[in-house]
């Protein structure tokens, strides 16, 4: 069956060390997304790529950094200059231009201690 | 400036009755819409969606209600049951080679035994 994981599914990690989530899809999908899930906030847009070895910044990408070497895995680097990293973290992926719906993954559940 | 709006941070319903969510959007381009609905630590999954050229779409007890003029669509759940209980996220997206989904803050539903 064809669809979207994400590995681990808790992860804990001290402070100040740079982490990294996993997210793989065989989908078949262009363009994958990382969002990031707070109580009260809804789901915001960290990174998103379109396309291998191309991705753009979304509206809090301070502190995160990601790759696209291959179509199927794009993962989410949480860095020690992410202010505030506990949160629940989602990755999607979708057709190219995603307007049509995407699909997400289980999330991780980041805890920094 | 939040481009798709979901006032009500939650919603109470007993079982059996209807549940009525709400969504706002400001961006006159956007042209599709879509429901997701998610529980505690689980990615989103897709409900129903609804193109700009109707103004109703139904799939069993949900239905998608869109009315352009004034920005609003809305989901009807009938009947609700406590297995609903659960956040729902409004999406928009505009036609576009690059288009992205904007996701509203969410609503908690809560159905009632």
């Amino acid at each position: 069956d064809g669809g979207i994981t994400q590995s681990p599914k808790y992860l804990f990690r001290k402070e100040g060390q740079n982490v990294t989530l996993s997210c793989e899809q065989n989908l078949n999908h262009d363009a994958m997304y990382w969002y990031r899930q707070d109580p009260g906030q809804g789901l915001r847009l960290i990174y998103y790529s379109q396309i291998v070895n191309d991705f753009q910044k979304g509206d809090i990408a301070e502190g995160y950094s990601v790759s696209r070497e291959k179509k199927e895995s794009f993962p989410l680097t949480v860095t020690s200059a992410q202010k505030n990293p506990t949160a629940f973290y989602l990755c999607a992926s979708s057709i190219q231009g995603g307007g049509y719906g995407y699909t997400f993954g289980s999330g991780t559940r980041l805890t920094v201690v | 400036d939040q481009q798709v709006k979901q006032n009500s941070p939650s919603l109470s319903v007993q079982e059996g009755r209807i549940s009525i969510l709400n969504c706002d959007y400001t961006n006159s381009m956007f042209d599709y819409f879509l429901w997701y609905k998610k529980y505690p630590a689980e990615g989103p999954t897709f409900l129903i969606s609804i193109s700009s050229i109707k103004d109703k779409n139904e799939d069993g007890r949900f239905t998608v209600f869109l009315n352009k003029s004034a920005k609003h669509l809305s989901l009807h759940i009938v009947p609700s049951q406590p297995g609903d209980s659960a956040v729902y996220f409004c999406a928009a997206s505009y036609t576009g080679a690059n288009s992205k989904l904007t996701f509203g803050k969410g609503i908690t539903l809560s159905v009632r035994p």
